[in-house]
C-alpha cells in the first residue's frame, strides 16, 4: 500500500531564507506525487505535481520539487521565502487508481 | 470558471443526529472525492466517486455514506453523529482521475456537541 511521510511537522525560517520541506513515500509501483498548500480556514491548493518525465518540477509561487526514485523522496524547495508563504504544506501520493494519500503536513512559519 | 463549492460552510449538530454535506464540483469534472481533516488524524480519505459509481472507499464505519448524482454533484451523509466526527470535511474534484491532481473546496466545518 502507498504511504507518505513528511519528516518535519514544523519548519520555522526567516524571511528571504531558503527552505526545504521533506517528503518520503512508499509504493511498490509507479506513483504520481503532489504538494498542496493550505491557508487557515481554506481548502488545499495544488502547488505542483510529478507525473512523469523531468524529475525537477516547478510549481506556483516559486516552489519546486525534485523526484528522487532511488531515495523515494519528493522534497519541496523555495530559494527565498516570504511572510505570505506561512501555511501548512501537504505531500501526497497516488498510484494504481488507489485513493490519494496525504502526509501529516508540515507547518511552515516564516518570521520577519 | 467556478471552483468546487461546498455547502454549508459551518454546521453544528448534536450527538445522535444525522447530517448531509453537499459538494458541487468544477463544471466538467466527473470525479469527486471526500476527505475528513482533523488535527489528530490529518487528512483521511472517505470516498471517491466517478460517474455516479463509488470507485474507492476509505476505512470509515458504515455511518459514513456518500453518493454522486448524474450532474456530478455529490453528497455525503453521516448518521448517528459522535463527538469524534467533528472535523473539516473537504471535497475535491478532478476531470476523470486524481492522477492530475485535485481541486479542493473550502470545506464544511462540522462541530458535534
Amino acid at each position: 500500500a502507498q504511504s507518505v511521510t513528511q519528516l518535519d511537522s514544523q519548519v520555522p525560517v526567516f524571511e528571504e531564507a531558503p527552505v526545504e520541506l521533506r517528503c518520503n513515500y512508499s509504493s511498490s509501483v509507479s506513483v504520481y506525487l503532489f504538494w498542496y498548500v493550505q491557508y487557515p480556514n481554506q481548502g488545499l491548493q495544488l502547488l505542483l505535481k510529478y507525473l512523469s518525465g523531468s524529475t525537477l518540477v516547478k510549481g506556483i509561487n516559486g516552489f519546486e520539487a525534485e523526484f528522487n526514485k532511488s531515495q523515494t523522496s519528493f522534497h519541496l524547495r523555495k530559494p527565498s521565502v516570504h511572510i505570505s508563504d506561512t501555511a501548512e504544506y501537504f505531500c501526497a501520493v497516488r498510484s494504481n487508481n488507489n485513493d490519494m494519500r496525504f502526509g501529516a503536513g508540515t507547518r511552515l512559519t516564516v518570521k520577519p | 470558471k467556478a471552483g468546487v463549492t461546498q455547502t454549508p460552510r459551518y454546521l453544528i449538530k448534536t450527538r445522535g443526529q444525522q447530517v448531509t454535506l453537499s459538494c458541487s464540483p468544477i463544471s466538467g469534472h466527473r470525479s469527486v472525492s471526500w476527505y475528513q481533516q482533523t488535527p489528530g488524524q490529518g487528512l483521511q480519505f472517505l470516498f471517491e466517486y466517478f460517474s455516479e459509481t463509488q470507485r474507492n472507499k476509505g476505512n470509515f464505519p458504515g455511518r459514513f455514506s456518500g453518493r454522486q448524482f448524474s450532474n456530478s454533484r455529490s453528497e455525503m451523509n453521516v448518521s448517528t453523529l459522535e463527538l469524534g466526527d467533528s472535523a473539516l470535511y473537504l471535497c475535491a474534484s478532478s476531470l476523470r482521475t486524481s492522477n492530475y491532481g485535485y481541486t479542493f473546496g473550502s470545506g464544511t466545518r462540522l462541530t458535534v456537541v
